[in-house]
């Protein structure tokens, strides 16, 4: 089915490791998001790819990394784990940037937490 | 400051017992009023988005309605498959999404 596939759905760190999470999408979609879920929150954005080779932070990049690897996939790398990153992380996808009738397609999510 | 407020945070129905979910906002440049469903362990699932005061938008059992200052999401006659929770978002001036934390709704049969 086309979609948006994270990878891991769950994962447990230890405080100061480090480690990727992959998306990708295959709805040639041209922009992509990083958000993470926690309880009683809305979903904040932390990174997102407008296109192809660009990236811009959102409104909680500190902590993290992102990388546009092509068209199809977005990965977000912690280079140093926190307990404060334990959190749901979604990736998302759009066929543009920004607001539009057909919404965002959202993946399953990864589970994160850090010890 | 833009913000998005929902309410109830949780509710329970009886099957068949409609009801509505709210959504309230403050945004600079509305780009656009979004729900969502989210199934628990799953990624929100896009069901509207809304534009400007006065429009509506139904699916099935769900018909979303917005003014200036909210949204309403009405649910009429609703199944124990509509549990889920619902998440409201505004588009803002720079096109980024600002999200409500949701409606847990409780449907029981």
């Amino acid at each position: 089915n086309a979609g948006v596939t994270q990878t891991p759905k769950f994962q447990v760190l230890k405080t100061g490791q480090s480690m990727t999470l992959q998306c990708a999408q295959d709805m040639n979609h041209n922009s992509m998001y990083w958000y993470r879920q926690d309880p009683g929150m809305g979903l904040r954005l932390i990174y997102y790819s407008a296109s192809e080779g660009t990236t811009d932070k959102g409104e909680v990049p500190n902590g993290y990394n992102v990388s546009r690897l092509n068209k199809r996939e977005f990965s977000l790398r912690l280079e140093s784990a926190a307990p404060s990153q334990t959190s749901v992380y979604f990736c998302a996808s759009s066929p543009v940037t920004g607001t539009a009738n057909y919404g965002y397609t959202f993946g399953s999510g990864t589970r994160l937490t850090v010890v | 400051e833009d913000q998005v407020t929902q309410s109830p945070e949780a509710l329970r129905l009886q099957e068949g017992e409609s009801s509505s979910l709210n959504c309230s906002y403050t945004v600079s440049g509305l780009r656009g009023l979004f729900w969502y469903r989210q199934d628990p362990g799953k990624g929100p699932e896009f069901l509207f988005t809304l534009y400007s005061a006065g429009e509506e938008k139904e699916k099935e059992r769900l018909k979303a309605t917005l003014t200036k200052k909210e949204s309403f999401l009405h649910i009429t006659a609703p199944k124990p498959e509509d549990s889920a929770t619902y998440l409201c978002a505004v588009g803002d001036s720079n096109y980024q999404l600002i999200w409500g934390a949701g409606t847990k709704l409780i449907i029981k049969p």
